[in-house]
């Protein structure tokens, strides 16, 4: 089915160490975004790409890069995990703007970070 | 500071009756407003939206009103069945785009 994949589902890390999260989508869609869901504190945007080769910072961005290589691919690279970035972590996709009408979610990433 | 706030962090309705889910926010900016469902695994899904041009959209069982304002923003879902039950996330945008912290609603056979 078309949509949004994230992978893994889920990670535990020990401080320090890095990762990276995926995300694909297949609609062709030039938006593509990352946020963090923490109790009380809803959906918070991380990094945002408006286009291949085209990225940019959202409201929580420190400690995280993200690349936009691909159309296709949104990666978000955890430099040196930190217990304050366990969370579950979102990637969505959208035809345009990031106004989130018809936004795609992925199922999301929950990371533990220890 | 979060510019669009969700004061109940829960909701419980009996089957049958109405569910209504509060927003609030604080940027005159915003032109549109959106709510998400989001069920326990899965992520945020696309409910419904509205402009600020507009007070009210409607579509079936659901329907967002919108108070410019008072800044405010509410989704009624009548009649509130249990498969409703899931987190409700309302969400602002204007240069970028803004959710609240969300309601769990749980609707009681």
């Amino acid at each position: 089915n078309a949509g949004v994949t994230q992978t893994p589902k889920f990670q535990v890390l020990k401080t320090g160490q890095s990762m990276t999260l995926q995300c694909a989508q297949d609609m062709n869609h030039e938006y593509m975004s990352w946020y963090r869901q923490d109790p009380g504190m809803g959906l918070r945007l991380i990094h945002y790409s408006v286009g291949a080769g085209i990225t940019d910072q959202g409201e929580v961005p420190n400690g995280y890069n993200v690349s936009r290589s691909t159309t296709e691919d949104f990666p978000l690279r955890l430099l040196s995990a930190a217990p304050s970035q366990t969370s579950v972590y979102f990637c969505a996709s959208q035809t345009s703007g990031g106004d989130g009408y018809g936004y795609t979610f992925g199922s999301g990433t929950r990371l533990t970070v220890v | 500071d979060q510019q669009v706030k969700q004061n109940s962090p829960s909701l419980s309705v009996q089957e049958g009756r109405i569910s209504i889910l509060n927003c609030d926010y604080t940027n005159s900016m915003f032109d549109y407003f959106l709510w998400y469902k989001k069920y326990p695994a899965e992520g945020p899904t696309f409910l419904i939206s509205i402009s600020s041009i507009k007070d009210k959209n409607e579509d079936g069982r659901f329907t967002v009103f919108l108070n410019k304002s008072a800044k405010h923003l509410s989704l009624h879902i009548v009649p509130s069945q249990p498969g409703d039950s899931a987190v409700y996330f309302c969400a602002a945008s204007w240069d970028k785009f803004y959710f609240g912290s969300g309601t769990k609603l749980n609707v009681k056979p």
